[in-house]
């Protein structure tokens, strides 16, 4: 089953660039791999999908290395709006079940 | 407007007293899901389900009963709360697995069970 590791929080600053990675060892062939972002009391929202190398669209970018074994989600120049928690998911291995991990909190700070 | 709506929002009940969560999604979607959320385990999905008359178990389905009777409802069903459930609960929905379209969620039931 794929399951998900992330780090449980980072601090950034105003208009940096935020790494998050997230490690899916156990990633089967057929999962995409999915971020979403989460206000609290607010139901995740999505923010990009991919399948391997890179994706990018008006939010972030989406890195995957050739073994598909992490990921890595990069906000450019992130604002104080940007602070959440943001989630790492990957299709079940029978793409039936969906497995969030713990998230990570990422602070921005002024 | 696409959504997914969930009923109620707020809910404190007591132990025993059975309850239902309703959700709603107007997207015509195939696949819904329901999630509990606590404090430092994100997102735990109970249960899911394919397509009408289709469910089957998430990660933590004890304690939970659902139905799909029409494409657009999914809801979720506590026969004997205990406060152990007490949670924030999320409804999902998505067009289907094969597309990678993503999911859609309600906007959560928080239940306190006394």
């Amino acid at each position: 089953l794929a399951k998900t590791t992330q780090p449980i929080s980072m601090d950034s600053y105003e208009g940096q660039e935020v790494n998050i990675t997230c490690s899916h060892n156990n990633i089967a062939t057929n999962d995409y791999i999915t971020w979403y972002q989460q206000f609290p009391s607010q139901g995740p929202r999505f923010i990009i999908q991919g399948y391997k190398t890179k994706v990018t669209n008006e939010v972030a970018s989406l890195f995957i290395p050739a073994d598909r074994k992490s990921s890595t989600l990069s906000l450019p120049r992130v604002s104080l709006s940007d602070t959440a928690v943001y989630y790492c998911l990957v299709g079940g291995d029978n793409f039936n079940k969906f497995y969030f991990g713990s998230g990570t909190k990422l602070n921005v700070k002024p | 407007e696409a959504q997914v709506t969930q009923n109620p929002r707020y809910l404190i009940t007591v132990t025993g007293k059975k309850l239902t969560v309703t959700c709603s999604q107007n997207m015509n979607h195939e696949y819904m899901s329901w999630y509990r959320q606590d404090p430092g385990l994100g997102l735990r999905q109970i249960y899911y389900s394919m397509n009408v008359e289709v469910t089957d178990k998430g990660d933590v389905p004890e304690g939970y009963k659902v139905s799909r009777k029409e494409k657009r409802n999914f809801p979720l069903i506590l026969e004997s709360p205990s406060p152990n459930q007490t949670s924030l609960y999320f409804c999902a929905s998505t067009p289907d697995l094969i597309s990678t379209d993503t999911q859609y969620f309600g906007p959560g039931t928080r239940l306190t069970v006394l």
